[in-house]
């Protein structure tokens, strides 16, 4: 399996855009979460979703942050208006009982917000 | 989850062993010892995880104390490209919604 996908890897954009990043978790896996990592709060949990459902978004920062997942391929992280303390990695993970319910992540998407 | 408590940094030589302790004295009964890794710019990557007997895999060791207030990761041969921070969680297992919490972790630096 290619593991957790995420795109973009990098984003550089200006405050006020819309940003948009997006996941796609493992084949099989039910789990999907999104964490943001920043050098003053270490990892944090944004929000899980189980089979598609969002499950827990006590993470979620504001009403800027949005995630969606359509289907059980793919999810989206947006956040619009963008502001430059917005600027982290985000990284999307995946688990599932195919794998023993390990949480693997993927490669993160580097964002930064002038 | 059960709050763990890691050193801030260690050193280790190349080709040495390489034991990162961890402490969760108020761990349940129910949840399983995990480590993961970062390594610099890249996305955590999974270790090893255990109950209450030691576990051991292609990466690592895992030393679980009898009473599993503490562990111990080891890694029997270090190389430069273990250098990364180390993540020792505490998580429920059993069903996928046991999320991580992640620590400051240990900053461990493999040098020749």
């Amino acid at each position: 399996d290619a593991g957790v996908i995420q795109s973009p890897r990098h984003e550089v954009t200006e405050m006020g855009q819309e940003v948009t990043l997006r996941c796609k978790p493992i084949s099989g896996h039910d789990y999907l979460f999104w964490y943001r990592q920043t050098m003053m709060r270490g990892l944090e949990l944004l929000i899980y979703f189980n089979n598609n459902v969002p499950i827990d978004d006590s993470g979620m920062p504001e009403d800027r942050f949005s995630a969606k997942m359509p289907n059980a391929s793919f999810s989206t992280l947006k956040i619009q208006p963008s502001e430059p303390r917005d600027s982290a990695v985000y990284f999307c993970a995946s688990s599932g009982i195919l794998t023993g319910n390990t949480i693997y992540f993927g490669e993160g998407s580097w964002l930064t917000v002038v | 989850d059960a709050k763990t408590t890691q050193p801030t940094s260690m050193d280790c030589a190349e080709g040495r062993a390489a034991n990162l302790p961890c402490n969760h004295s108020t761990i349940s009964g129910n949840e399983y010892v995990y480590w993961y890794r970062q390594i610099h710019s890249q996305g955590p990557q999974y270790i090893i995880h255990g109950l209450k007997n030691n576990e051991t895999n292609e990466m690592a060791s895992l030393i679980i104390t009898e009473d599993r207030k503490s562990s111990t990761l080891i890694l029997p041969h270090a190389t430069l490209r273990d250098t990364a921070v180390y993540y020792c969680i505490v998580r429920v297992d059993g069903t996928s919604y046991g999320k991580l919490t992640f620590g400051q972790g240990t900053i461990l630096t493999v040098h020749p």
